[in-house]
């Protein structure tokens, strides 16, 4: 089975211009999370989604923005990007709603603005 | 803010146990204790998770306390690819979610 995959790996930009990452989940899961990850901040929740619908967003400004579609594949945007969006941005799925389960990461896209 | 307390960083003989502690103090009946692991530059592994009964799988044994105040993770025989930074993490309550607060974790180094 085909674990959680993330586009690009590693990507580049400059201030101000606008990104826009993938993350294809494990087949059959519904659940598709982000998460931001730097050294200053560690690992910090974006948002979450199910079923297309977004179901909690974490502390970040509306410059960051996601969408899932039906076929639960997710995708998060971030618009004006600025030095301190550099990061490694993690996807994670998981399959057992309302009941405790657990996240299944991708590797991540490293996103470096200069 | 997380809802954990972790040591910054421990140093485990190869062979040895490594035990994690990891102090929960504000935890809600309804929450779950994770861990996760994070071996450099990829993402985070899930390792086990909890409610108030021990635990044991392939990769490790979780013990919590029975005021579920604090928790070990136990990685019995550790190696040197047990390096990695680990996260101990107090689920939300709120059912259908899957918000994780990360803490800054533990760094484990196994030594050879």
């Amino acid at each position: 089975k085909a674990g959680v995959t993330q586009t690009p790996r590693y990507l580049i930009k400059t201030r101000g211009q606008q990104v826009t990452l993938s993350c294809s989940p494990i087949s059959g899961h519904r659940s598709v999370s982000w998460y931001q990850q730097t050294p200053g901040q560690g690992l910090q929740f974006l948002f979450e989604y199910f079923s297309e619908t977004q179901r909690n967003k974490g502390n970040f400004p509306g410059r960051f923005s996601g969408r899932q579609f039906s076929n639960s594949r997710s995708e998060m945007n971030v618009s004006t990007l600025e030095l301190g969006d550099s990061a490694l941005y993690l996807c994670a799925s998981s399959s057992r709603d309302l009941q405790p389960g657990e996240l299944f990461f991708g590797e991540g896209s490293r996103l470096t603005v200069l | 803010d997380a809802k954990t307390t972790q040591p910054t960083s421990m140093d485990c003989a190869e062979g040895r146990a490594a035990n994690l502690p990891c102090n929960h103090s504000t935890i809600s009946g309804n929450e779950y204790v994770y861990w996760y692991r994070q071996i450099h530059s990829q993402g985070p592994q899930y390792i086990i998770h909890g409610l108030k009964n021990n635990e044991t799988n392939e990769m490790a044994s979780l013990i919590i306390t029975e005021d579920r105040k604090s928790s070990t993770l136990i990685l019995p025989h550790a190696t040197l690819r047990d390096t990695a930074v680990y996260y101990c993490i107090v689920r939300p309550g709120t059912s259908g979610t899957y918000k994780y607060i990360f803490g800054t974790g533990t760094r484990l180094k196994v030594l050879a």
